[in-house]
């Protein structure tokens, strides 16, 4: 089975510092792993996604994650925060060929000015 | 393509009522999938189709919990007899069979009062 651990409910920066958002995962088969965020009353946006292949990602917005299979970590990472970075943020892991996609509890990015 | 599309965005019950949410994929998306997500969670899993066959529901998904795909175009979810309980997002997201990355509708966030 696989699972995510999140680690941080809440993250907050400041606009224009690092935003490196922390995810741990779970799985007894090479993962598929995801980032979406969500913005209120919204549904979940895919950010990135790791399949198979080069293992640094980069996504839309300007963040990109880094599949790191020796530590079972994906975490999220944009070099400078903009205000409408605000948001609620899921990474997600899925087995190849398995449809339960099984997401973490989120983390909460404020983005102060 | 207008994405995924899913109505009522809003809906307020008493409890012990009936209530049915539809859902809309991406037109060459064969695979839909259910969520249910509660305040401060991830979403979590309910049940997906591939074209218009149920192929997997979680047990999370009571039996007052009824999904159909009949044409294996648009979905509906209906909850019966609902509870307090059931009060939360419920999410649909498509993808087609070759590339993950679901695409989440924005959601319809069920009160049961």
């Amino acid at each position: 089975a696989q699972s995510v651990t999140q680690l941080g409910s809440h993250v907050s920066v400041s606009e224009g510092a690092l935003v490196l958002l922390r995810c741990n995962y779970s799985s007894s088969v090479p993962p598929y792993l995801f980032w979406y965020v969500q913005y209120p009353n919204q549904g979940l946006q895919l950010l990135l996604k790791y399949t198979t292949g080069a293992t640094l990602v980069k996504g839309i917005n300007g963040f990109e994650a880094e599949f790191k299979k020796s530590e079972t970590s994906f975490h999220l990472t944009k070099p400078s925060a903009h205000m409408s970075d605000a948001a609620e943020y899921f990474c997600a892991v899925a087995a190849p060929g398995n449809n339960d996609m099984r997401f973490g509890a989120g983390t909460r990015l404020t983005v102060k000015p | 393509d207008t994405g995924v599309s899913q109505d009522p965005r809003h809906k307020i019950t008493k409890r012990g009522q009936n209530v049915t949410f539809r859902c809309d994929p991406i037109s060459e998306h064969n695979r839909l999938y259910w969520y249910r997500q509660t305040l401060g969670q991830g979403p979590e899993f309910l049940t997906y189709f591939q074209n218009e066959a149920q192929l997997e529901k979680s047990r999370l998904l009571s039996d007052r919990f009824s999904a159909e795909r009949p044409k294996g175009s648009f979905s509906t979810l209906e909850i019966q007899r609902t509870e307090q309980g059931d009060s939360a997002m419920y999410l649909c997201a498509s993808r087609n069979q070759e590339h993950y990355g679901y695409t989440f509708g924005s959601g319809t966030r069920l009160t049961v009062v």
